[in-house]
């Protein structure tokens, strides 16, 4: 298993493109989630999943949308690029438990995408 | 969601246990006390998690307390490889968490 795969792992934009950050998961897990993380600091919820077709708002949600028309694919897009959307962009995914809390307690974090708007 | 309350850093020697405190007084009782724990710039990694028993597994040993106020993470033969930033987290649904800076953690040889 791959676990889960981002692409790209680097990129640069100009201030007002769009692009695509994208995230795939191979566990057959029901929740994604997308989180960025800023220098220094924590990381802050974006967007998250639990299941195909059903997304909600995290704590930072503003100039980024997202969809889920299939277990495996979380895409994350930035609709139009500023330079306060330089960060460092963590996909995860986990699945639900079969007791205790609604989870199995353990997220499973791609690699980075590591994105410059200039 | 409970905050949590983690010191910035610490530092511990390279086989020694490792104890990692966290406040979270404003708990409620169906939140879960999570750990993660990020190394250099690489995705977070789960280490342990808890609901109100002490919980072991092959990394670490999770103790809460009987209150459930503060939990200490343990790791039990510290090595470099554990130099990290060790974030502490209570959140009921795991699928959301909440990253707040966590504590950086130094091993020394």
């Amino acid at each position: 298993n791959a676990g889960v795969t981002q692409t790209p792992k680097f990129q640069v934009l100009k201030t007002g493109q769009s692009m695509t950050l994208q995230c795939a998961q191979d566990m057959n897990h029901e929740y994604m989630s997308w989180y960025r993380q800023d220098p220094g600091m924590g990381l802050r919820l974006i967007h998250y999943s639990v299941g195909a077709g059903i997304t909600d708002q995290g704590e930072v949600p503003n100039g980024y949308n997202v969809s889920r028309s299939t277990t495996e694919d979380f895409p994350l897009r930035l609709l139009s690029a500023a330079p306060s959307q330089t960060s460092v962009y963590f996909c995860a995914s986990s699945s639900p438990g079969t007791s205790g809390g609604r989870g199995t307690g353990e997220l499973f974090f791609g690699e980075g995408s590591r994105l410059t708007v200039l | 969601d409970a905050k949590t309350t983690q010191p910035t850093s610490m530092d511990c020697a390279e086989g020694r246990a490792a104890n990692l405190p966290c406040n979270h007084s404003t708990i409620s009782g169906n939140e879960y006390v999570y750990w993660y724990r990020q190394i250099h710039s690489q995705g977070p990694q789960y280490i342990i998690h808890g609901l109100k028993n002490n919980e072991t597994n092959e990394m670490a040993s999770l103790i809460i307390t009987e209150d459930r106020k503060s939990s200490t993470l343990i790791l039990p033969h510290a090595t470099l490889r554990d130099t990290a930033v060790y974030y502490c987290i209570v959140r009921v649904d795991d699928y959301k968490l909440s990253f707040g800076a966590g504590t950086t953690v130094t091993v020394r040889a």
